[in-house]
């Protein structure tokens, strides 16, 4: 599977959208774009995954640029309950079994 | 419909003793996966299994661990003659059919090994 490249750490402030980037630019064909968030000590929590066209879905949008090089999370109006830390997990559904290949990730931390 | 259970939330071992970790996955779900999180990292996979057979193992380590899903009951994995750097948090995951589709992780096991 692809790796990916996040921001090691972001603030945002409540109400405000947040913009969490992630390179993967050795991504193939058949290999998906998902995004995972881990809430303090629960276990990891799905929120969106796409291929190549934009997804949006009641937790947050997907925006993956055309070349499929790299893709952002837009949580649209964060609230202190996002404070986590996100994933974005390329993976290959075709030869891995589907399994997920954890980063370090990124730690958001929304702000009053 | 109840999400992936896990059970102990919390489970203390000491050094030598074996560690039982259990994982009922979402109802209708037949494929399992578990994770490790050793303190102050990120989860790591460890092994995928399938109702009654074990597909991926690549993340097991060789030797005391092992993980099985029998045809009734929860899928288990078991840690024999635990050692300190067993603790960690384990976590299951569950999916339906369908590789890509996505994975529900349970709330994880705590072990803690003296």
């Amino acid at each position: 599977d692809a790796k990916t490249t996040q921001p090691p750490s972001m603030d945002c402030a409540e109400g405000r959208a947040a913009n969490l980037p992630c390179n993967h630019s050795t991504i193939s064909g058949n290999e998906y774009v998902y995004w995972y968030r881990q809430i303090h000590s629960q276990g990891p929590q799905y929120i969106i995954h796409g291929l190549k066209n934009n997804e949006t879905n009641e937790m947050a949008s997907l925006i993956i640029t055309e070349d499929r090089k790299s893709s952002t999370l837009i949580l649209p109006h964060a609230t202190l309950r996002d404070t986590a830390v996100y994933y974005c997990i390329v993976r290959s559904t075709t030869d891995s079994w589907g399994k997920l290949q954890f980063g370090a990730g990124t730690q958001v931390v929304v702000t009053p | 419909n109840a999400g992936v259970m896990q059970n102990p939330r919390h489970l203390v071992r000491r050094r030598g003793q074996e560690a039982r970790l259990r994982c009922s996955p979402m109802k209708g779900h037949s494929h399992v996966y578990w994770y490790r999180q050793l303190p102050e990292e990120g989860l790591k996979f460890m092994v995928y299994l399938q109702k009654e057979n074990i597909i991926d193992e690549s993340g097991m380590p060789k030797e005391r661990f092992s993980a099985e899903f029998p045809k009734e009951g929860p899928s288990i994995l078991r840690i024999q003659q635990v050692v300190r750097g067993d603790s960690a948090a384990y976590f299951c995951a569950s999916r339906g059919q369908g590789a890509r589709n996505e994975q529900f992780f349970g709330p994880g096991t705590r072990l803690t090994v003296l």
